[in-house]
């Protein structure tokens, strides 16, 4: 199994922050990347979609990049609503599989 | 607006086995593969396998092969995920999620998840 790493397990940021969260995987996955957002009370949103692919009202300042085995996700002007942990997730390979995510708070 | 609503709390003794319903709406049904996800407590997310509605074929990661069972009923556009001989390791919440590409498969849609308690 690809085995993806986000070795950030929480971080702490001030609101209009720019905040980088990472993420790398086992092996390369052709940029079969995503990113989902997942609040306190448990819902799950997709965020970024094959690296760098906006979800449809997924707010602009959210953005993802990267190749070969490592990942990003930004989130610039960090803003109250984005207090959450954020996975990422390859799809290159069965059995699909998520890093262990990491936990942003508001400093 | 797409939405996926799953059934209520389980609370189930050692050994048996429960169903849980995901109730799609605001798309159709049989156009998108649905996938089940498990999240135990305080922990990050395991794929388990995905449906195609059309035809009923599915995927499974291997870990849960014996585990789980998917199904579909599209006359109410429901999918299900059936989970037999359960131990206290199955304790977690499970979500359906919708694929929004199947050829490059991401989960776009999630239900709120339904939290299984396994306990005698």
């Amino acid at each position: 199994d690809i085995q993806m790493t986000q070795t950030t397990s929480s971080l702490s940021a001030s609101l209009g922050d720019r905040v980088t969260i990472s993420c790398s995987a086992s092996q390369g996955n052709s940029n079969y990347l995503n990113w989902y957002q997942q609040k306190p009370d448990g819902t799950v949103k997709l965020l970024i979609y094959y690296t760098s692919s906006l979800h449809s009202g997924v707010p602009s300042r959210f953005s993802g990049s990267g190749s070969g085995t490592d990942y990003s996700l930004t989130i610039s002007n960090l803003e109250p609503e984005d207090i959450a942990t954020y996975y990422c997730q390859q799809y290159s390979k069965l059995p699909y599989t998520f890093g262990g995510g990491t936990k942003l708070e508001i400093k | 607006e797409v939405q996926l609503q799953q059934s209520g709390p389980e609370l189930v003794k050692p050994g048996a086995s429960v169903k849980i319903s995901c109730k799609a709406s605001g798309y159709t049904f049989t156009d998108y593969n649905m996938h089940w996800v498990k999240q135990s407590h305080g922990k990050s997310l395991e794929w388990i396998g995905y449906i195609y509605p059309y035809n009923g074929g599915t995927a499974y990661n291997q870990k849960f092969k014996s585990k789980a069972t998917l199904t579909v009923d599209n006359s109410s556009s429901t999918a299900y995920m059936e989970l037999r001989s359960l131990t206290s390791e199955d304790s977690a919440v499970y979500y359906c999620a919708r694929d929004g590409d199947g050829n490059y498969p991401y989960f776009d849609y999630w239900g709120q998840g339904t939290t299984l308690t396994v306990s005698s």
